[in-house]
């Protein structure tokens, strides 16, 4: 069947560094998301790696091992705004996405 | 970015009525949208997937005569929620896909009494 595991709840320090993992097993594989969620809102996009290595983006990085189904979004400089859930996503065969629980990160001054 | 809207944004019916909650892709043109549902500290739950012009996909254990689902045109999806009960009480979630992007709208929390 088709998983992905990230962990269910996360704490970290304002202004230090923290990061999320997640691990998927799909059906082929089409890339990878990262979403921010906070409570009553939608998802919104962070990142999509469909090639090994890892991607830059300001304070918010995404690595990714397609030989390990393995993920980790690195978060910097963390402020009290970061608090939310992040959710894992990859994308299988037939292009659905299959989403993880996400991690509920929490942010302490 | 894309840009993916939702009507309405919040929505109280009573229990026993219909809601249509529509979907726009405002800025492009996406030729398959999904269906979310997400309960409070859960993830997100894919409802159905549908493809313009053609009938939608239904997950799993999803009631395709009680959420109804038309996209019409490539801009436009509506989700319709017939004789709505308390249980279906949830934050709607749809999202366009352009290429290998997915884009979200806000979502429509949708209370029943």
């Amino acid at each position: 069947g088709q998983n992905i595991d990230q962990p269910t709840e996360m704490t970290a320090t304002e202004g230090a560094i923290v990061q999320i993992n997640c691990t998927y097993q799909t059906s082929g594989f089409n890339g990878l998301f990262w979403y921010q969620q906070h409570a009553g809102e939608a998802p919104t996009f962070l990142s999509y790696n469909v090639l090994d290595g890892l991607e830059e983006k300001g304070r918010f990085s995404s690595f990714l091992s397609r030989s390990k189904g393995y993920s980790y979004l690195l978060l910097k400089e963390l402020q009290m705004k970061d608090s939310a859930s992040y959710l894992c996503a990859a994308v299988d065969s037939n292009y659905q996405l299959i989403w993880g629980a996400g991690t509920k990160l929490i942010i302490k001054p | 970015g894309a840009v993916v809207s939702q009507h309405p944004s919040w929505v109280i019916c009573k229990s026993g009525t219909s809601v249509k909650i529509e979907c726009r892709s405002l800025d492009f043109q996406a030729t398959t949208m999904f269906w979310y549902r997400q309960f409070p500290k859960q993830s997100l739950m894919l409802m159905a997937t549908s493809n313009e012009g053609s009938k939608a996909t239904y997950e799993q254990g999803v009631e395709k005569d009680k959420f109804l689902i038309n996209h019409a045109s490539l801009t436009l999806s509506t989700l319709t929620v017939t004789s709505a009960h308390p249980e279906d009480s949830s934050f709607y979630i749809c999202s366009a896909r352009e290429e290998r992007e997915q884009y979200f709208g806000p979502g429509t929390r949708l209370t029943v009494t």
